[in-house]
């Protein structure tokens, strides 16, 4: 089944304690994305890779590093998590850009900074 | 810098009646634009987009899309709505690589 896979869907951890949120898609695709979703902001993009050792900042990416070595991982890691990245996560994919081709997402990631 | 604004945070409608979700852009440029829903503790699932040409797109669950440049507006219109239908509704813009999203306007939907 084609998808988009995020681990762990749910997490509560402590500031300051370095984490790593696992995305993976078997669609073969080029782009991925990450995003996190706030009431009322909606979903702000964090980070998009176009391509293997591809990556590039969007709207909010501070606070957060990603990494593109594979073409069907792209994990979001959280160097020193603090309570403003309180959020829910969602990893998305796409065959080439996002212009022309449809984004598929992932469950999401509900995390919790203490 | 490009922005999309959902002017309205909460609707209601009745089972059966029509619907219209507003969406606003701001850009210089052409835009792409977009409508994802996100149903209960789900991701989001692309209703429709719209590039060039034809100005009202269909989409799929029955949703239409009209693009009026000379109000920058994007809205999604549903003839007749289902329970179904109850989520969040996302309108979204790229230039290019990098996504912009409004903040949401969410249905619920009367029996």
């Amino acid at each position: 089944e084609a998808q988009v896979t995020q681990n762990p869907r749910y997490l509560i951890t402590v500031t300051g304690k370095k984490l790593t949120v696992t995305c993976s898609q078997n669609m073969n695709h080029e782009y991925m994305s990450w995003y996190r979703q706030d009431p009322g902001l909606g979903l702000r993009q964090i980070y998009y890779s176009m391509n293997v050792e591809v990556t590039d900042k969007g709207d909010v990416p501070e606070g957060y590093k990603v990494s593109r070595k594979e073409k069907r991982n792209f994990p979001l890691i959280l160097e020193s998590p603090s309570p403003n990245q309180t959020s829910l996560y969602f990893c998305a994919s796409s065959f080439g850009g996002v212009v022309y081709n449809e984004q598929f997402f992932g469950p999401g990631t509900r995390l919790t900074v203490l | 810098a490009q922005s999309v604004t959902q002017p309205d945070i909460h609707i209601t409608v009745s089972e059966g009646a029509s619907l219209e979700l507003r969406c606003n852009y701001s850009y210089g440029a052409t835009p792409y634009l977009f409508w994802y829903v996100q149903s209960p503790g789900q991701g989001l699932q692309l209703l429709l987009k719209y590039f060039s040409g034809d100005t009202l797109v269909q989409g799929i669950k029955g949703f239409e899309a009209e693009f009026k440049r000379s109000q920058s507006s994007f809205n999604l219109r549903k003839p007749s709505v289902h329970w179904s239908d109850a989520a969040e509704y996302f309108c979204a813009s790229t230039p290019g690589d990098d996504m912009r999203f409004g903040a949401g306007t969410r249905l619920t939907v009367k029996p």
